[in-house]
């Protein structure tokens, strides 16, 4: 069984540019989250989603969006990306929303310049 | 508002030894605390779980404690191994979100 996968694992973006980072979760699963991982920070709450609707949104600004598809697949777009934003940006998956294990992908790590 | 304190920052404990990680939470709604082993440059990993009407359970050399008075949990690793290093981070979510609210992570080395 295919693990969660992130595309790009690596990214360099210039300050102002936007950036799609995606998610496919395991075969099955419909709830996707993402989360970023700093030094400083810690994992930190984006957002979730369940069959194609947002559920909760973290403490990020507008900048930071995402949606999921009828697939389950999940983007995340930032937009007028800062030197801040460089992180390690994690999905996970589940395979409903109920008190089970949410598996992580490798993440994808994006530098902003 | 929502957060999850984790104490100690870094551990280092001698081969075999014990090795305790605590985890204070303010939702009080919280009933669901994973615990996450992340590697050097790998994904964060499950190693062990638990719901807030159990108040312990343990797994082989693993154990996780849960005091819902006090919003304490703990973990508890005996009879440590060099290939325990890693970073653990505490979580505590409410059933049917997947929002988890991670505390800061906790490096713990064990020394051969």
């Amino acid at each position: 069984k295919a693990g969660v996968t992130q595309t790009p694992r690596y990214l360099i973006k210039t300050r102002g540019q936007q950036v799609t980072l995606s998610c496919s979760p395991i075969s099955g699963h419909r709830s996707v989250s993402w989360y970023q991982q700093t030094p400083g920070q810690g994992l930190q709450f984006l957002f979730e989603y369940f069959s194609e609707t947002q559920r909760n949104k973290g403490n990020f600004p507008g900048r930071f969006s995402g949606r999921q598809f009828s697939n389950s697949r999940s983007e995340m777009n930032v937009s007028t990306l800062e030197l801040g934003d460089s992180a390690l940006y994690l999905c996970a998956s589940s395979p409903s929303r109920g008190m089970t294990e949410a598996f992580f992908g490798q993440g994808t790590r994006l530098t902003v310049v | 508002g929502e957060n999850v304190e984790q104490h100690p920052s870094t551990l280092s404990v001698q081969e075999g030894d014990s090795a305790v990680i605590k985890c204070t939470y303010s939702d009080s709604a919280s009933n669901y605390f994973p615990w996450y082993k992340q590697e050097l440059g790998k994904r964060p990993q499950l190693i062990i779980d638990i719901r807030s009407n159990v108040g312990e359970k343990k797994d082989q050399r693993i154990a996780v404690t849960l005091n819902k008075t006090a919003k304490h949990f703990s973990l508890h690793i005996t009879e440590t191994q060099p290939e325990d290093s890693a970073v653990y981070f505490c979580a505590a979510s409410i059933s049917g979100t997947y929002k988890y609210i991670f505390g800061t992570g906790t490096r713990l080395k064990v020394l051969a």
